[in-house]
């Protein structure tokens, strides 16, 4: 089936400091989607991206589309203490043709050291 | 407000018995769907449900059942043919296109002795 690629798989960092995790696909994904999940919760979204190219930022968040529809960035500026968790990626697949379903990369460890 | 409730938080079993995971919705979302999560694992996807009274097996269905009596509800079964159930479950909805991404529940972490 589908996979995406997520990396790093652990990242330990200084407080203050910027974080990038990136995703790779072979497939195409019509929406790329960045979830965080705090230790002991589900996974809640952060950023949402429909088209290719997007830039789309949250605060310190920034994430962009890839041009090829296969890839995805996330970027963490300006760390802090509470942005410990597993930061998850999904690329959906097309609705009409795949149903729609995410497909999820095997999640980034964030450690922040303040 | 509208969300995604799991129950309960934590549930102990004793291996060989079957137990069942509740996850009730009220964000009025066609489709709902069952993961798994072990530790340093990704998202498995176990059954998910697009319409009430129909569900698909995902990736790791083997060893569970599900049923999808009400759009409301999409209640886990683990069954003792899963050989390892200990793990933490999350179950998360969405609308039928899935266009604003799932929604997650808060999880639920069973453990098996």
């Amino acid at each position: 089936g589908q996979q995406l690629n997520q990396s790093p798989q652990s990242m330990f960092i200084q407080e203050g400091e910027d974080v990038s995790m990136n995703c790779t696909s072979s497939s195409i994904f019509n929406t790329w989607l960045w979830y965080k999940q705090d230790p002991g919760e589900g996974p809640v979204l952060l950023i949402a991206l429909y088209k290719a190219g997007e830039l789309t930022s949250n605060g310190r968040l920034t994430a962009q589309f890839g041009i090829t529809r296969k890839d995805s960035f996330l970027n963490i500026s300006a760390s802090i203490p509470s942005d410990v968790g597993i930061y998850f990626c999904a690329g959906q697949l097309d609705f009409y043709n795949q149903g729609g379903k995410l497909i999820f990369g095997q999640g980034t460890e964030l450690s922040v050291k303040p | 407000d509208g969300g995604i409730t799991q129950s309960p938080k934590y549930l102990f079993r004793k291996e060989g018995q079957n137990v069942t995971l509740s996850c009730e919705q009220n964000l009025n979302h066609d489709a709902m769907y069952w993961y798994r999560q072990d530790p340093g694992q990704g998202l498995r996807l176990i059954y998910y449900s697009q319409i009430v009274n129909d569900f698909q097996k995902g990736d790791i269905a083997e060893g569970y059942s599900v049923s999808r009596e009400k759009k409301e509800s999409f209640p886990l079964t683990v069954t003792s043919a899963q050989k390892n159930p200990t793990a933490f479950y999350l179950c998360a909805s969405s609308t039928i296109t899935g266009g604003d991404g799932y929604t997650f529940g808060s999880g639920t972490r069973l453990t098996v002795v």
